[in-house]
């Protein structure tokens, strides 16, 4: 079972340059979020999803964008890269709303310079 | 997040000892989670906690949410180098609005 999947694995940018972090998962959970993990931070959530169509910003929205088009997929964009958004990127879904755990990828590891 | 309070930050056990990693938060947690990390690794679930004074244990793991839901703990007996990683506390956060939110992570060493 694949479960969450999350493209590209490793990602080095320049400042200012464009780019989506993919994520989809086959279990046809309708919640979907982004997190992103910087160290002594723990995970801070970017942008969640209720379902297609519906996306919602979380604490750290600012400086990337969601959309949620299908049920399985839930892409990241940075529109114009910082360095302040180097991090370690998670998506996650989870079948319903509150108490059920949430299903992680294995994270993007984005650096930008 | 601030709102949830992970203690210690860091950890270095001897094997075989105990240790205990606490969760706190200034409200009512609806949906307690305890996450395991492996160093460069992504999230492994650990357990769910939802009522005041439930307890779940697996395997040498025990972890277990307050009377007043404020406050939970997760306890590992005789440590193993297997042990080692992050552990995330994460929590419904408030309730029904579809965010999971998580504290900031206690680092766990253990060395032979």
């Amino acid at each position: 079972n694949a479960g969450v999947t999350q493209t590209p694995k490793f990602q080095v940018l320049k400042t200012g340059q464009s780019m989506t972090l993919q994520c989809a998962q086959d279990m046809n959970h309708e919640y979907m979020s982004w997190y992103r993990q910087d160290p002594g931070m723990g995970l801070r959530l970017i942008h969640y999803s209720v379902g297609a169509g519906i996306t919602d910003q979380g604490e750290v929205p600012n400086g990337y964008n969601v959309s949620r088009s299908t049920t399985e997929d839930f892409p990241l964009r940075l529109l114009s890269a910082a360095p302040s958004q180097t991090s370690v990127y998670f998506c996650a879904s989870r079948q319903g709303p509150s108490n059920q755990p949430q299903h992680f990828g294995d994270g993007t590891r984005l650096s930008i310079l | 997040s601030q709102e949830l309070e992970q203690s210690p930050q860091s950890l270095i056990v001897q094997e075989g000892k105990n240790l205990t990693i606490n969760c706190t938060s200034s409200k009512t947690l609806y949906g307690l989670y305890w996450y395991k990390q492996k160093y460069g690794e992504g999230l492994i679930f650990l357990m769910m906690l939802q009522k005041g004074g439930e307890e779940k244990s697996h395997e040498k793991i025990t972890a277990k949410l307050d009377e007043k839901k404020q406050q939970s703990s997760l306890h590992i007996t005789a440590s193993q180098p297997s042990h080692a990683g992050i552990y995330l506390c994460g929590a419904d956060w408030p309730l029904n609005t579809d965010k999971l939110i998580f504290g900031t992570g206690t680092r766990l060493q253990v060395f032979p």
